[in-house]
């Protein structure tokens, strides 16, 4: 079936230090792709999204790239910052809706100052 | 503009009890979708609900289920509870077109502890 999987955690990084959260998925058509972030005490916000291939999407110093031929949407970020620390999600969703997220495990990423 | 709200926030029931939990969207949204998230399973889908048909479905037990009201408020109902359903229950609004540019918003849960 369709899944998503993501790098296990936790990942504990340095200020300023570069992240990549890995994410590959499996799908029967072609989905859109997104990241999810979920704060301490806090609900899920996106992130940033990408509906077709070679689309990057970007937001607060994040990238990811959706590469249908690796099937792949790595997620990035140059220099993180202690604010950053949360749990990040990778996810999927096909057809239209995009009412029905398919996620990954989740990453928790701890940066310390 | 108001944001997702999710009512109760906390609830503790036992086993063999039902629930019913309420969601209401974002003005204007008409796409309610939950989810269920725990440790082991991570975040689940439940079910889509627009403009008061269930539009999509995940591989959960009849024991869920949901409604949406004419004004996309919607609600989701699990009878005779077991431990396995503590859990913290997700609910996301969106326009539901389908756009690139539709997106959804999720509410800040409701955490459910069964016992």
């Amino acid at each position: 079936g369709d899944s998503v999987t993501q790098m296990e955690g936790p990942v504990t990084l340095s200020e300023e230090a570069f992240l990549t959260i890995n994410c590959t998925y499996t799908a029967t058509g072609y989905p859109s792709l997104f990241w999810y972030v979920q704060y301490p005490g806090e609900g899920l916000q996106l992130l940033l999204k990408a509906t077709k291939a070679d689309d990057k999407g970007s937001n607060k110093g994040f990238e990811a790239t959706y590469r249908k031929e690796t099937t792949s949407f790595h997620l990035e970020k140059g220099s993180v910052q202690v604010s950053d620390s949360a749990v990040y999600f990778c996810a999927l969703t096909l057809g239209g809706s995009q009412g029905n997220l398919i996620f990954g495990k989740g990453t928790k990423l701890s940066v310390k100052p | 503009k108001a944001g997702v709200t999710q009512t109760p926030r906390y609830l503790i029931k036992t086993r063999g009890q039902q629930v019913t939990l309420s969601c209401s969207p974002i003005s204007g949204h008409r796409s309610v979708s939950w989810y269920q998230q725990t440790p082991g399973q991570g975040l689940q889908f439940l079910f889509e609900y627009f403009s008061e048909t269930q539009r999509n479905k995940g591989n959960f037990p009849g024991r869920f289920s949901g409604r949406q009201f004419s004004n996309s408020r919607s609600e989701m109902n699990v009878s005779t509870l077991e431990l396995g359903d503590s859990a913290l229950y997700l609910c996301a609004s969106s326009f539901g077109t389908g756009g690139r540019t539709d997106t959804q918003y999720f509410g800040p849960g409701t955490r459910l502890t069964v016992l």
